[in-house]
């Protein structure tokens, strides 16, 4: 079975430009998360779906970020336009239905704004 | 002060030594987890626990509730377990994650 996956891998905009991240959750899991380390400091949650529901969003950062995940399936997250305080790792992570169920989490996506 | 805090930041140490990683918190959890992520890679998860202690391999995480402290050791270490360690909380909904702590074991 696939495990969680984030696209792109890697990606380098410009400060100005937008900036789509994709997540595939496993299959079945209704929860989806995004969390982002940027650097130097520990990774921090952005938001939390529970299938097309935004759960919570507490931790977007402003409101140039914005996520959707329509059908309950895979989620986006788009950032616009990008500054360079947006550079860091972005992680998504899956679970299966239930407040207290193992985490999965994607290899993440690194943004560079330059 | 973070929420969740971890020590050693850095460890350094020789291949067959015992390595224990800190983690205390401040919060009220529901679980609590052991993250791993090696250079370049994604990020496994360990442990998730609430109570007492678990184990897989060489690898043995303990929690105590009440002082709000885990604790995750590597027995026999070997340069493969050189990785970033992550201990995480679940506070309501989401997680609450340490700095992590780096590891080097040297051969």
């Amino acid at each position: 079975e696939a495990g969680v996956t984030q696209f792109p891998s890697h990606s380098v905009i410009e400060k100005g430009q937008t900036v789509t991240l994709r997540c595939d959750p496993i299959s079945g899991h209704d929860n989806l998360y995004w969390y982002r380390r940027v650097m130097g400091k520990e990774i921090k949650f952005l938001l939390h779906f529970v299938k097309e529901s935004k759960q919570d969003e507490s931790g977007m950062p402003n409101n140039r970020f914005l996520a959707e995940r329509t059908g309950g399936t895979y989620s986006t997250l788009k950032v616009q336009p990008a500054e360079l305080e947006d550079s860091g790792v972005y992680f998504c992570a899956s679970s299966s239905p239930g407040m207290n169920t193992e985490a999965f989490f994607g290899q993440g996506t690194r943004l560079t704004v330059v | 002060k973070n929420e969740v805090e971890q020590s050693p930041q850095n460890l350094t140490a020789q291949e067959g030594e015992f390595i224990t990683i800190n983690c205390s918190y401040s919060v009220g959890i529901s679980a609590l987890h052991w993250l791993q992520q090696h250079p370049g890679g994604g990020i496994v998860s360990l442990f998730m626990l609430s109570s007492g202690k678990k184990k897989h391999g060489r690898l043995i995480a303990t929690i105590n509730i009440q002082e709000k402290h885990s604790s995750l050791h590597i027995t026999a270490s070997h340069p493969r377990d050189s990785a970033v360690y992550i201990c995480a909380v679940r506070a309501t909904n989401k997680l609450i994650f340490g700095t992590g702590t780096l590891l080097a074991v040297q051969p």
